[in-house]
């Protein structure tokens, strides 16, 4: 089976601007996860989303946003980009059956704002 | 307190010895726990779930969780270089879908 992909890998935005990143989960998996990894405050949960609905969420502001589609795959957006959301996004995929099954991390992307 | 702590490290520990990370959680709700490897530049790798009190064992992975205690280890036997890296320790809580809590990780460096 292949595995979680998310694209792009790396990103360059510059203040204000938005971005918008892609996962596609594992063949089968039905729940994708985003989290943000950041050197000082380390992994955080950002929200999951379940048969296209958004089934948890984290404590970031508004300006994140994400959507599933009915393939599964999901896009996170980013409005008004700030120099501290500079940071590696990361999903995960799980079969999202009981909510707390094993999720499978992607490679990330990188984002750097300017 | 944060929700899920572990020792930063650095663990340092000589190959093929027993390399011990610990991992405990606040909140009693906590079902699922997971240990996460991550190399430098890379994305968290799953190594072990566990889900009931006691031992799971995996190869030369041994994940013991503790309820009562609240909390979660992992044993890595005959450590090898090349299990240089973070070591994320990762709760999941009852009714709340796939949102998993992270630990700040452990880093182990095993020297040859």
């Amino acid at each position: 089976k292949a595995g979680v992909t998310q694209t792009p890998r790396y990103l360059i935005k510059t203040r204000g601007q938005q971005v918008t990143l892609s996962c596609s989960p594992i063949s089968g998996h039905r729940s994708v996860s985003w989290y943000q990894q950041t050197p000082g405050q380390g992994l955080q949960f950002l929200f999951e989303y379940f048969s296209e609905t958004q089934r948890n969420k984290g404590n970031f502001p508004g300006r994140f946003s994400g959507r599933q589609f009915s393939n599964s795959r999901s896009e996170m957006n980013v409005s008004t980009l700030e120099l501290g959301d500079s940071a590696l996004y990361l999903c995960a995929s799980s079969t999202g059956q009981g909510g707390g099954g094993e999720q499978f991390f992607g490679p990330g992307t990188r984002l750097t704002v300017l | 307190q944060k929700e899920v702590e572990q020792n930063s490290g650095p663990l340092s520990v000589p190959e093929g010895a027993i390399a011990s990370l610990n991992c405990t959680y606040s909140d009693r709700g906590s079902q699922s726990f997971f240990w996460y490897r991550q190399y430098s530049g890379k994305s968290p790798e799953l190594i072990m779930s566990i889900y009931s009190n006691g031992d799971k064992e995996d190869g030369r992975f041994t994940a013991q969780l503790n309820k009562a205690s609240q909390y979660v280890s992992l044993l890595i036997r005959d450590s090898q270089p090349s299990d240089s890296a973070t070591y994320l320790c990762a709760v999941n809580r009852y009714n709340q879908g796939g949102k998993l809590i992270f630990g700040q990780g452990t880093e182990l460096s095993v020297k040859p």
